[in-house]
């Protein structure tokens, strides 16, 4: 079975610094996509930056750009220059031709003044 | 950016009591989904739907929840007899198919039991 593991329940750091958000997953599939998905306290589900398994490049997205380790299982969030607007519970997931996205338990990020 | 509208916003309801959560996916999207979150707890998929049947469910869909598109529009979850344990936050997501990537998520709706 395939499990998304997210083992930072709870971050915090000041604003402008850089953030890594780490996210590990089991699958024995060999093409999947993976996502970052932000839920601020209006608890809508925002999608933040996607990956695909087969591309070897990181995505990025702005600020927003991972570090997807493939043999590692391994696929991490940086948020540069964090903003107080990043402050949001944020889920890794996964999703490949079983037709559903698997989320992690999410990690709580506080971005201080 | 296209949208997924989900109604109500809000519902409250007593144990025991029927609720339909209703769902508006986007208009060429294939792909259907209800997810749920309880408060401060993961996402957690119930049930996935395509070319009018469910393709997927997981054991928390039990046989209390059912799903259904009437109309070719809108995508509706109903509760027959909600419980306490029912109170958690209702996700529709849709996308346009398996190899898409993207799935867009509604807005919500925060059902509450008492």
């Amino acid at each position: 079975a395939q499990t998304v593991t997210q083992s930072q329940p709870e971050m915090s750091v000041q604003e402008a610094e850089t953030v890594t958000l780490s996210c590990t997953y089991d699958t024995s599939e060999s093409n999947y996509y993976l996502f970052w998905y932000k839920q601020p306290p209006s608890r809508q589900m925002i999608l933040v930056i996607r990956q695909e398994a087969y591309k070897q490049q990181n995505a990025t997205e702005n600020r927003f750009s991972v570090n997807f380790q493939k043999a590692a299982k391994s696929f991490s969030l940086k948020i540069s220059d964090s903003q107080l607007g990043d402050t949001a519970m944020y889920f890794c997931a996964f999703r490949n031709r079983d037709d559903k996205i698997i989320f992690g338990k999410g990690t709580r990020l506080h971005i201080l003044p | 950016e296209p949208e997924v509208t989900q109604t109500p916003s809000h519902q409250v309801t007593q144990m025991g009591q029927e609720v339909i959560l209703r769902c508006v996916p986007i208009s060429n999207h294939l792909y259907f989904y209800w997810y749920r979150q309880i408060l401060g707890q993961k996402v957690e998929f119930l049930v996935s739907f395509y070319n009018n049947e469910i393709s997927e469910k997981s054991e928390i869909f039990d046989d209390q929840f059912s799903v259904e598109r009437p109309d070719g529009s809108n995508f509706t979850l109903k509760i027959r007899s909600t419980k306490l344990e029912d109170s958690a936050m209702y996700f529709c997501a849709t996308t346009l198919g398996i190899l898409s990537e993207k799935l867009f998520f509604g807005s919500g709706t925060q059902l509450s039991v008492l």
